[in-house]
């Protein structure tokens, strides 16, 4: 069945540091894939999305782009802020028949210090 | 607007107690409904969904079930909780195959 794998955490950089969080997935066919951010007592909310191979997703500084080669997609910022400290979820779509089950990765928790 | 209303945010109950957590859209019509959850140190499995009034899917068989009493109510219950039934629940919609939007989520301990 569809899987995905992501980079463990937790993760602590420092502020304006550079970030990636690693993001590999096994699925037949050819899913969408998906980044989500939960801040602190919230729920999750979409971050990015990409629809096919070779898109980019992008969405406040954060990028990831759907490497179908390598079966990856790994999230990047190049400057992280305090307020990006939340926990990130890899996750992808097996379309069917009209509604949107996502495979979501464990969870990668951030913290950026000041 | 759309929104999703998820209650309560926490919950603590004994074993053997049952539990009812709601979750409501508003804004839309006939919205694919989901319980996911979210247990420590692991990340989120699909529960149950819902594409109608009374359609209800489960993914994984368990101690909970599901109902959908009208177009916009998604409700997760059980007749007796288990110490693993403590986690992180949480509630979302979609039309069509647009994202997940999801609530704010329910904290549940169970003692």
């Amino acid at each position: 069945g569809d899987s995905v794998t992501q980079m463990e955490g937790p993760v602590t950089l420092s502020e304006e540091a550079f970030l990636t969080i690693n993001c590999t997935y096994t699925a037949t066919g050819y899913p969408s894939l998906f980044w989500y951010v939960q801040y602190p007592g919230e729920g999750l909310q979409l971050l990015l999305k990409a629809t096919k191979a070779d898109d980019k997703g992008s969405n406040k500084g954060f990028e990831a782009t759907y490497r179908k080669e390598t079966t990856s997609f790994h999230l990047e910022k190049g400057s992280v802020q305090v307020s990006d400290s939340a926990v990130y979820f890899c996750a992808l779509s097996g379309h069917e028949l009209g509604n949107e089950k996502l495979t979501f990765g464990t969870g990668t928790r951030l913290t950026i210090i000041p | 607007s759309q929104t999703i209303h998820q209650w309560p945010a926490t919950l603590v109950q004994p074993v053997g107690s049952p539990l009812s957590l709601e979750c409501t859209v508003e804004g839309t019509s006939n919205p694919n409904l989901y319980w996911y959850r979210q247990a420590a140190g692991r990340g989120l499995q699909l529960l149950f969904y819902s594409v109608g009034i009374g359609q209800i899917s489960s993914e994984v068989p368990q101690n909970l079930s599901a109902s959908r009493p009208q177009d916009r109510q998604f409700i997760l219950s059980s007749k007796k909780l288990l110490l693993s039934d403590s986690g992180f629940y949480l509630c979302a919609y979609n039309r069509d195959n647009s994202p997940l939007h999801f609530g704010n989520g329910t904290r549940l301990t169970v003692t």
